[in-house]
């Protein structure tokens, strides 16, 4: 099983500002990565898939970027809706799916 | 538009079953992948089960030989029955479609809270 790590657990970033969340495989997957967005009491909602296609309707301030291990998703100017928990989630090797254990976007 | 709605969940005891319904519209549930995950109060993502659209299935190890995962084609629904249920079972569970059968899923339903406790 392909274990998928996150971090920061907990980013404080200020509106207008950049976020840089990161995702780290145990071994490679590629491109096979996802990043899901989740607001509290809401389901997640796809944002990138193959690394760094966003998906239909995402604000191209959302990017997604690497290979192999290691991932990351910059938001480039933070918006107010866009406080939220995010997951990285692989397809390479499955199942099972793995998820990421989260990032959570905060306001500082 | 394409959408996904579950029902089903509640507060059973444990060792008590529960079946969980996902009503599809806007796309034909047996032309897709389609998955059920589950998130415990506070917690992340946990992937359950998996079926295919040739209809191989799959199942989490933690959920191996408790659930059944299944879909009613004239229904256009997909299914998850729940045995022996525990109360580590408690979470949300939400069903997901695969858009393009490769194992990123869009879009999620709104999830339904299953409670195991006496």
């Amino acid at each position: 099983e392909i274990v998928m790590t996150q971090s920061p657990a907990t980013l404080s970033v200020s509106p207008g500002e950049r976020a840089t969340l990161s995702c780290r495989a145990s071994q490679s997957v590629s491109s096979h990565l996802a990043w899901y967005q989740q607001k509290p009491g809401q389901a997640p909602r796809l944002l990138i898939y193959g690394a760094s296609t966003r998906a239909t309707d995402i604000p191209a301030r959302f990017s997604g970027s690497g290979s192999g291990t290691e991932f990351t998703l910059t938001i480039s100017s933070l918006q107010s809706e866009d406080f939220a928990v995010y997951y990285c989630q692989q397809y390479y090797n499955w199942p099972p799916l793995t998820f990421g254990g989260g990032t959570k976007v905060e306001i500082k | 538009e394409v959408q996904l709605v579950e029902s089903g969940g509640g507060l059973v005891q444990p060792g008590g079953s529960l079946r969980l319904s996902c009503a599809a519209s806007g796309f034909t549930v047996s032309s897709h992948y389609m998955t059920w995950v589950r998130q415990a109060p506070g917690k992340g993502l946990e992937w359950v089960s998996i079926i295919y659209s040739a209809g191989t299935t799959y199942y989490a190890d933690s959920v191996r030989g408790r659930f059944i995962i299944s879909r009613d084609n004239s229904k256009n629904t997909l299914y998850l029955q729940m045995n022996s249920l525990r109360a580590e079972d408690t979470a949300v569970y939400y069903c997901a479609r695969d858009p393009h059968n490769t194992g990123y899923y869009s879009p999620w339903g709104q999830g339904t809270l299953v409670t195991v406790s006496s």
